[in-house]
C-alpha cells in the first residue's frame, strides 16, 4: 500500500528565506507527484505535477523535483513572503492501468512571518 | 465563476438525518470524486466516478452513497448521518487527457457537522 510521508508537520520561517518541503513515498512505482495549496478552511489549488519520467516542474518561485528511485520529491519556495503560509500537501498516483487514485500525504502547514 | 462549486458550504444536522452534498463541475472533465479532509488523517477518498455509469467505492465508502446524475454533476449521500462523519468533504475533478496527465481540480469544500 502506497504512503505519503511529509515531514515536518508545521514549519516557521522569517520573510525572505528560500525554504523546501520534502515529500517521501513508499512505491516508487507511480505514474506521477502533484503538489496542492491549502488556504485554511478553503479547496485545494494545484501548484505544480511532475510526470514519472520527469526530474523537476518550475512555475514563477515555486520548483518541485522528484526522484523516483528513492521515493522523495521536494517543493522549493525561492524568496518565502507571508502569503506563501498555507498547507501544502503532495499526492501521488497510482500507475495508470491502477484505479487512477491520488494518495495524499498530511500536509506541511507553513507560516511565513513578516 | 469557479470551475467546480459544492453546495452546502456549510451544514450542521443531527445524528440519523439523512444528507446530501452535491458537486457540479463546468470543466468537462468524465472524472470525479469526493474526498473527506480530518484533521491529522489528511484527505481520503470516499468515492469516484470515471464516467457516469461506472461508480467506484474508495477507501472508506462505508456509510456513504454516490449518485452520477450527469457528466457534471456527482453527488454524495449519507443516509443515517453520524457523529464521526463530521468533516470537511471535498469534490474534485480531473480529465483523462494525456497532456494534462490527470491533475485534479477541487471545490472549495462543504464543512458538515454532524451533532
Amino acid at each position: 500500500k502506497q504512503e505519503v510521508t511529509q515531514i515536518p508537520a508545521a514549519l516557521s520561517v522569517p520573510e525572505g528565506e528560500n525554504l523546501v518541503l520534502n515529500c517521501s513515498f513508499t512505491d516508487s512505482a507511480i505514474y506521477n507527484l502533484q503538489w496542492f495549496r491549502q488556504d485554511p478552511g478553503k479547496g485545494l489549488t494545484s501548484l505544480l505535477l511532475i510526470q514519472s519520467s520527469q526530474r523537476e516542474q518550475t512555475s514563477g518561485r515555486l520548483n518541485a523535483s522528484l526522484d523516483k528511485s528513492s521515493g522523495r520529491s521536494t517543493l522549493y519556495i525561492a524568496a518565502s513572503q507571508p502569503g506563501d503560509s498555507a498547507t501544502y500537501l503532495c499526492a501521488v498516483r497510482l500507475p495508470a492501468g491502477a484505479n487512477s487514485k491520488l494518495t495524499f500525504g498530511k500536509g506541511i502547514t507553513l507560516s511565513v512571518r513578516p | 465563476d469557479a470551475d467546480v462549486t459544492q453546495t452546502p458550504r456549510n451544514r450542521i444536522t443531527k445524528t440519523g438525518k439523512r444528507i446530501m452534498l452535491e458537486c457540479s463541475q463546468t470543466k468537462g472533465h468524465d472524472r470525479m470524486y469526493w474526498y473527506r479532509q480530518d484533521p491529522g488523517l489528511g484527505l481520503r477518498l470516499i468515492y469516484y466516478s470515471f464516467d457516469v455509469k461506472d461508480i467506484n467505492k474508495g477507501e472508506i465508502s462505508d456509510g456513504y452513497s454516490v449518485s452520477r446524475q450527469a457528466q457534471a454533476k456527482f453527488s454524495l449521500s449519507l443516509e443515517s448521518a453520524i457523529p464521526n462523519q463530521t468533516a470537511l468533504y471535498f469534490c474534485a475533478t480531473s480529465d483523462v487527457g494525456q497532456g494534462v496527465g490527470y491533475t485534479q481540480y477541487f471545490g472549495p469544500g462543504t464543512r458538515l457537522t454532524v451533532l
